[in-house]
C-alpha cells in the first residue's frame, strides 16, 4: 500500500512552458485534492474532485487544469507556467472528505 | 468565508517544556477541526481532530479541545521532544463541506 504518490519530486520550468504534475493513490479514495504551499500562507486549495469524472475549483484555480478519469489518478496541469506558480504542490486523498492523506509534494520553480 | 488564524512562529522550546500553539477560527455552523503536522521534507499528516464542541482530540501526547464559545482549538503538549520539531497546521472543514481551510502554520523548534 503506497498511499499517495507524486511525481516528480522537483521540477524547474521556464516561463511559458507547460507540464503535468502526477498524483496517484491506491486506497480507493473518492476525494482527491491539489494544494499549493507558500511561505506563511499555509496550504491553499487549487482544485478538488469528489469522484471520477467530477472536478471543481478551489481557492486558487487560475492557471491550473485538472481531470479525473479514474479513481486512482488526479493529474494537475500547468498550461503556461509563470513565476507566481513557484511553490510546493501537495496532492491529497480522502475517503470521507475530512481526514486527508497527503503525498510527499512536488517542489516547482518557474524561472 | 471560513478562516483559520494561528500564532506565528517560530516557537523555540527546550526539551521537556510545555507547548501551546494557539488556533482560532471563523466559520458558520459547526465545523470539524484538525491539527496536521509536517516533518521536514515530508507531506502533511493528521495529528488529531475533533468534530463537535467540547470534544478533545489527542494523539502522541498532543491534545486540543474544541471550544465553540471562544472559537478556538489550541494545541498543547506537556513535555516536548526534539523529535516534535516540525510545522503544525490548524485546519477546519465546514459542516456539509468537503474542503479543508488551513491556517498559515507554526514552526516548532525543540532544542536538546
Amino acid at each position: 500500500n503506497a498511499g499517495v504518490t507524486q511525481t516528480p519530486k522537483f521540477q524547474v520550468l521556464k516561463t511559458g512552458q507547460s507540464m503535468t504534475l502526477q498524483c496517484a493513490q491506491d486506497m480507493n479514495h473518492e476525494y482527491m485534492s491539489w494544494y499549493r504551499q507558500d511561505p506563511g500562507m499555509g496550504l491553499r486549495l487549487i482544485h478538488y474532485s469528489v469522484g471520477a469524472g467530477i472536478t471543481d475549483q478551489g481557492e486558487v484555480p487560475n492557471g491550473y487544469n485538472v481531470s479525473r478519469s479514474t479513481t486512482e489518478d488526479f493529474p494537475l496541469r500547468l498550461l503556461s507556467a509563470a513565476p507566481s506558480q513557484t511553490s510546493v504542490y501537495f496532492c491529497a486523498s480522502s475517503y470521507t472528505g475530512d481526514t486527508q492523506y497527503f503525498g510527499p509534494g512536488t517542489r516547482l520553480t518557474v524561472l | 468565508g471560513d478562516s483559520v488564524t494561528q500564532m506565528e512562529g517560530p516557537v523555540t522550546l527546550s526539551e521537556e517544556a510545555f507547548l501551546t500553539i494557539n488556533c482560532t477560527y471563523t466559520a458558520t455552523g459547526y465545523p470539524s477541526l484538525f491539527w496536521y503536522v509536517q516533518y521536514p521534507g515530508e507531506g502533511l499528516q493528521l495529528l488529531l481532530k475533533a468534530t463537535k464542541a467540547d470534544d478533545k482530540g489527542s494523539n502522541k501526547g498532543f491534545e486540543a479541545t474544541y471550544r465553540k464559545e471562544t472559537t478556538s482549538f489550541h494545541l498543547e503538549k506537556g513535555s516536548v521532544q526534539v523529535s516534535d520539531s516540525a510545522v503544525y497546521f490548524c485546519a477546519l472543514m465546514s459542516s456539509g463541506g468537503n474542503m479543508l481551510t488551513f491556517g498559515g502554520g507554526t514552526r516548532l523548534m525543540v532544542k536538546p
